[in-house]
Parts: structure tokens; C-alpha cells; sequence
């Protein structure tokens, strides 16, 4: 099925480990977004990509990093987890901007 | 900073009865959607006004648009238990070749049944 796909759906961190939490899109758009959601926060942006090479800083992105691997992929990772990065994480990506963005499933990750 | 605030924060409604939950929003924009999030899922499109709109339909849903007031609403008419979710507005702005969507903080509606 045509769409976003994120993986890992559950991650459980200790302090200080790092990971990379993946993103691919199979509907040949060009920007890419990753979001973090926290109870009573709403959605917040932590990078973008408008496209293929290009990253650009959201709202939060400090403590992350981004790699847009070609048009289809866009990575996060954590580099030292802390337990404030402990969150629901969104991948998304648009085409035209009529259609909106299409979600990934999230990523719920536990720093501990 | 969120960009959007939605209100009420939380509704809780009869089956058969309209939903209107609404959106604030701080600077000038390009278009302004509306998402549905159902519990634990991903969320989910339900329509997009352009900032030169001021109202639009799409089945059982009706947005507002008033960008003098930087507000929209979203109006659920003949609501069901399945609709029974968190909405959250987005607003667009142009940034580095693409759109950045900013979300708002979401009301809870809950439809009983």
C-alpha cells in the first residue's frame, strides 16, 4: 500500500544512546517533515526537507539530526538520547499542497 | 512556539449533534488545514482552505476561514461515534522551497453515543 512507513513503531533508550529513526515514502514527493507529539503539545516540527539534499530546522530541532538519503528516505537521529526527547515521532511528506501531508504510523520512543 | 490554538480543548457531544471547535493562528498564511487523529494513529487530512477562501464544505465537514481575525473553525454537523477523535489544525507558510506546516495544540472530541 502506497504511503509513509516509519520504523521502529516502539524504541525504549537509555540515556545517552544514540539512534536513528527511519522514514520512507513510496508516493514520489518531494518534502518530508519530521514531528515530535507530546501530551497537551500538540505536533511540533523538528526538520524538514523540502527536497533530495536539502534540510532545513523546525521549531525543536536541537538534540536531533536529519539525512535525506534520496527522494524516498528522511532519517532522524538522536545522537547522546536524553529523557526530554522521550515522545510520539511523526514522519510525514507532501506532494501537491492540496492533498495535505500523508502521516507515518509514529515512532513511540522511551528515553530512560 | 505552536503557531495554532485550538478551543475548546476538549468537547464532549450527543450523537446527531454538530461539533464546532476552533482555530487561532499568529502570523500570515497560505492555507490552513484541518487534520483528525484517531487514539495512538497517525493523523489523517480532512480538508484545506486557501488563505483568499473564506468557507468550505466536504460532506458532513465545514470550515471557515477569517484572516482578518486569524481564526478558522471547523464544524462537524450530524456527528457520529466514529467520529470521536483529536483535530488539529495546521497552518502553512513558504519556507526554502516547500511549505512548513505549524499544528496547534488539538480539542478532544468525544461523541457519545
Amino acid at each position: 500500500n502506497a504511503g509513509v512507513t516509519q520504523t521502529p513503531k516502539f524504541q525504549v533508550l537509555k540515556t545517552g544512546q544514540s539512534m536513528t529513526l527511519q522514514c520512507a515514502q513510496d508516493m514520489n514527493h518531494n518534502s518530508m517533515y519530521w514531528y515530535r507529539q507530546d501530551p497537551g503539545m500538540g505536533l511540533r516540527l523538528i526538520y524538514y526537507s523540502a527536497s533530495e539534499g536539502t534540510t532545513d530546522k523546525g521549531e525543536v530541532p536541537n538534540g536531533y539530526n536529519v539525512s535525506r538519503l534520496n527522494k524516498r528516505e528522511f532519517s532522524l537521529r538522536l545522537e547522546s538520547a536524553a529523557p526530554s526527547q522521550t515522545s510520539v515521532y511523526f514522519c510525514a511528506s507532501s506532494g501537491l499542497y492540496e492533498y495535505g501531508y500523508t502521516f507515518g504510523s509514529g515512532t513511540r520512543l522511551t528515553v530512560v | 512556539s505552536q503557531q495554532g490554538e485550538e478551543d475548546p480543548q476538549a468537547l464532549s457531544i450527543q450523537e446527531g449533534e454538530n461539533a464546532t471547535m476552533n482555530c487561532s493562528y499568529k502570523t500570515s498564511i497560505n492555507n490552513l488545514q484541518w487534520y483528525r487523529q484517531n487514539s495512538g494513529r497517525g493523523l489523517v487530512h480532512l480538508i484545506l482552505i486557501r488563505s483568499n477562501e473564506r468557507e468550505k464544505h466536504s460532506g458532513r465537514l465545514r470550515v471557515t476561514l477569517d484572516t482578518s481575525k486569524k481564526s478558522s473553525s471547523l464544524l462537524i454537523t450530524a456527528s457520529r461515534a466514529a467520529d470521536t477523535a483529536s483535530y488539529f489544525c495546521a497552518t502553512a507558510t513558504p519556507s526554502s522551497g516547500t511549505y512548513k506546516y505549524i499544528f496547534g495544540t488539538g480539542t478532544r472530541l468525544k461523541v457519545l453515543a
